[in-house]
């Protein structure tokens, strides 16, 4: 049962260009969504976070855009840099409080190329 | 910057064997929680932890799993008998106010 989805396994994209991943969820009971970047031999990193009372949420480069009623999120990174070049994950939480346990998606493998 | 740290970075066990991995979280973070990722496959969770007790557990962590914060700085997760299936990456975190942290992760590879 994969609550959360996401359907693109890898991206490719040019240096300066916008990269674009997607997520898809089935809980509608999710309060709160994350992206986590995780590089080879780390543990994942919190990168942006937005909850459902909100439809965009930036930070710097990075955009977090939500849409409840088609049950979808997507992480824009704009430009993309070659240190972006890692896996992506989506997560989410139905804990809006945030401490109950966040259900991650497959991941999506970034690489940016130079 | 505060960091959770686990150790050992890799452990290479036997099946059958008992294998505990430990984690030191950050020090004022009052949840803990563990995941593990199988080769090529999502982040799972495992078990949360909180007041010296767990706050929830998946399916995954069956009787074969116990967690134990046993002085206070240490986190620990113990395998009772592993199996083959049980190879993958454990990740620990820890979390105060949302935004958990993460350790670097175990690689546990059951032979």
């Amino acid at each position: 049962d994969q609550q959360v989805k996401q359907n693109s396994p890898s991206l490719s994209v040019q240096e300066g260009r916008i990269s674009i991943l997607n997520c898809d969820y089935t809980n509608s009971m999710f309060d709160y969504f994350l992206w986590y970047k995780k590089y080879p031999a780390e543990g994942p990193t919190f990168l942006i976070s937005i909850s459902s009372i909100k439809d965009k949420n930036e930070d710097g480069r990075f955009t977090v855009f939500l849409n409840k009623s088609a049950k979808h999120l997507s992480l824009h990174i704009v430009p993309s840099q070659p240190g972006d070049s890692a896996v992506y994950f989506c997560a989410a939480s139905e804990d809006s409080g945030g401490y109950q346990k966040v259900t991650f998606g497959t991941g999506t493998k970034l690489q940016v190329i130079p | 910057e505060p960091e959770v740290t686990q150790t050992p970075s890799h452990q290479v066990t036997q099946m059958g064997q008992e294998v505990i991995l430990r984690c030191v979280p950050i020090s004022n973070h009052l949840y803990f929680y563990w995941y593990r990722q199988i080769l090529g496959q999502k982040v799972e969770f495992l078990v949360s932890f909180y007041n010296n007790e767990i706050s929830e557990k998946s399916e995954i962590f069956d009787d074969q799993f116990s967690v134990e914060r046993p002085d206070g700085s240490n986190f620990t997760l113990k395998i009772r008998s592993t199996k083959l299936e049980d190879s993958a990456m454990y990740f620990c975190a820890s979390n105060s106010n949302y935004g958990y942290t993460f350790g670097s992760g175990t690689r546990l590879t059951v032979v």
